[in-house]
């Protein structure tokens, strides 16, 4: 069982939608967190550190739950450029802040 | 400054045959890293490194070995390719710095192992 488990989607919105990915991790002695993006055959690329107060970048809303382990973002908006794979990231505990992926949902927007 | 940058971009192996992927960073980080990615399993970490000479194991390090002579660049070895190391494989760097520091991903190699 993979310890960061996210829906897999494909999530198919229209332009100006709202839509909302979910996260679970199983290791409760991660720390750091975050969602990174990641375009077809490209490599990933952070889209927001996820911190335990909840933080907004825009039209990008992320929160964490650290009793529960649950990650989630928010996408308000959405635009075609958003098109893309969302990959939910916790650190590996004492592994010099590797990371550990989940599997990514896949997002497309349409017009 | 060029960040993350990977050598070959492409590869063809057949079963067997020895490659060394090459990482190099400009931005003087200490912390780098070995990911790869196949179809519908996410990145999963390979081997990863804490500084120059320093080295540890990943996820998934069997079939691999690395080294890090210097700090801005980590090799990643296949002594014997074979089918299932057939993969995208990812460098990454960052800075050693407080929890919520970036990592620097490079664009990738493609391997094949026919």
């Amino acid at each position: 069982r993979k310890e960061v488990e996210q829906d897999p989607g494909p999530f198919n919105v229209p332009e100006g939608a709202t839509v909302a990915f979910n996260c679970t991790y199983s290791n409760s002695a991660s720390q750091s967190f975050f969602w990174y993006r990641q375009d077809c055959r490209k490599e990933p690329k952070l889209l927001m550190s996820v911190y335990s107060s909840g933080n907004e970048d825009g039209r990008f809303t992320a929160q964490l739950n650290r009793a529960s382990q649950y990650i989630s973002l928010l996408i308000r908006d959405s635009k075609l450029s958003d098109s893309a794979t969302y990959l939910c990231v916790v650190n590996y505990p004492n592994s010099g802040y590797a990371l550990n992926f989940g599997k990514g949902t896949s997002l497309l927007v349409t017009p | 400054n060029a960040g993350v940058t990977q050598t070959p971009k492409f590869r063809v192996l057949k079963t067997g045959q020895s490659m060394t992927l090459l990482c190099a960073q400009d931005m003087n980080h200490e912390y780098m890293y070995w990911y790869r990615q196949d179809p519908g399993m996410g990145l999963r970490l390979i081997h990863y490194s804490v500084g120059e000479g320093t080295t540890a194991k990943g996820e998934v390090p069997d079939g691999y070995n690395v080294s890090r002579l210097k700090k801005q660049n980590f090799l990643l070895g296949l002594e014997s390719a074979a089918p299932s190391q057939t993969s995208v494989y990812f460098c990454a760097s960052r800075p050693l710095r407080e929890l919520y520091n970036e990592q620097f991903f490079g664009p990738g190699t493609r391997l094949t192992v026919l």
